[in-house]
């Protein structure tokens, strides 16, 4: 069964105090591994694509990685406007070669000034 | 460029009663999807169009959800009728591309539903 689990479910640092969130997936015909960040009472914004073992990608004080089971988002030297929940979602061959998406339950991140 | 934009942002309703949601994609994505989130639980996919066609709709929990998509633009989701359990945050979301290539989802802000 296709399945996203995001450890851990919430993550508190002070400001500067780098961490890592972790996405594990088993999918069976992963087409890409998504990050998504989200604010309270707004919906998911896009950060990252991965598509391949290895892959890196950063933005800011963020940078996602990809292996064949797992992805991290890595956080160095986070601010307090970092604070937000972040979503991991894998992208899979859907019905009719059409791509799915599951999502994992996220991380919420908390930085503190 | 505009967003995925969603109507209305927050419903509260009674059992029993009628919610449509309204949906409107980036334009030019003729990927349309629409997915729940159930507090505590993660984001769930519901069902997909490509332009005005229902692709996939594996994920609808049961008849009393129909959506629709036409001329290929907005979309609509009703409940009819609303039970508590479909009390939520509904999502929609928008792609560019089709079917066996690389895609990128794109969020509207979500429409809260309440059901007392």
């Amino acid at each position: 069964e296709d399945q996203v689990t995001q450890s851990p479910e919430a993550l508190r640092l002070q400001e500067g105090e780098s961490s890592s969130l972790n996405c594990s997936y088993t999918v069976s015909g992963l087409r890409g591994l998504f990050w998504y960040r989200q604010d309270p009472g707004k919906g998911p914004e896009f950060l990252f694509t991965l598509y391949s073992a290895g892959e890196e990608k950063e933005k800011e004080r963020l940078k996602a990685t990809l292996t064949k089971k797992e992805s991290f988002l890595h956080i160095t030297a986070p601010k307090p406007e970092d604070s937000a929940t972040y979503l991991c979602a894998v992208q899979a061959v859907g019905l009719d070669n059409f791509n799915k998406f599951y999502f994992g339950s996220g991380t919420k991140l908390n930085v503190k000034p | 460029e505009a967003g995925v934009t969603q109507f209305p942002s927050h419903s509260v309703i009674e059992k029993g009663q009628t919610v449509t949601l309204r949906c409107d994609p980036i334009s030019g994505h003729d990927n349309l999807y629409w997915y729940r989130r159930v507090m505590g639980k993660e984001i769930k996919f519901l069902l997909h169009f490509v332009k005005e066609s229902k692709q996939d709709e594996s994920g609808m929990p049961n008849n009393r959800f129909l959506a629709e998509r036409t001329g290929g633009t907005y979309s609509t989701l009703k409940v009819q009728p609303a039970e508590l359990e479909d009390s939520g945050v509904y999502f929609c979301a928008s792609s560019l591309r089709t079917s066996g290539s690389r895609d990128t989802q794109y969020f509207g802000p979500g429409t809260r539903l309440t059901v007392l």
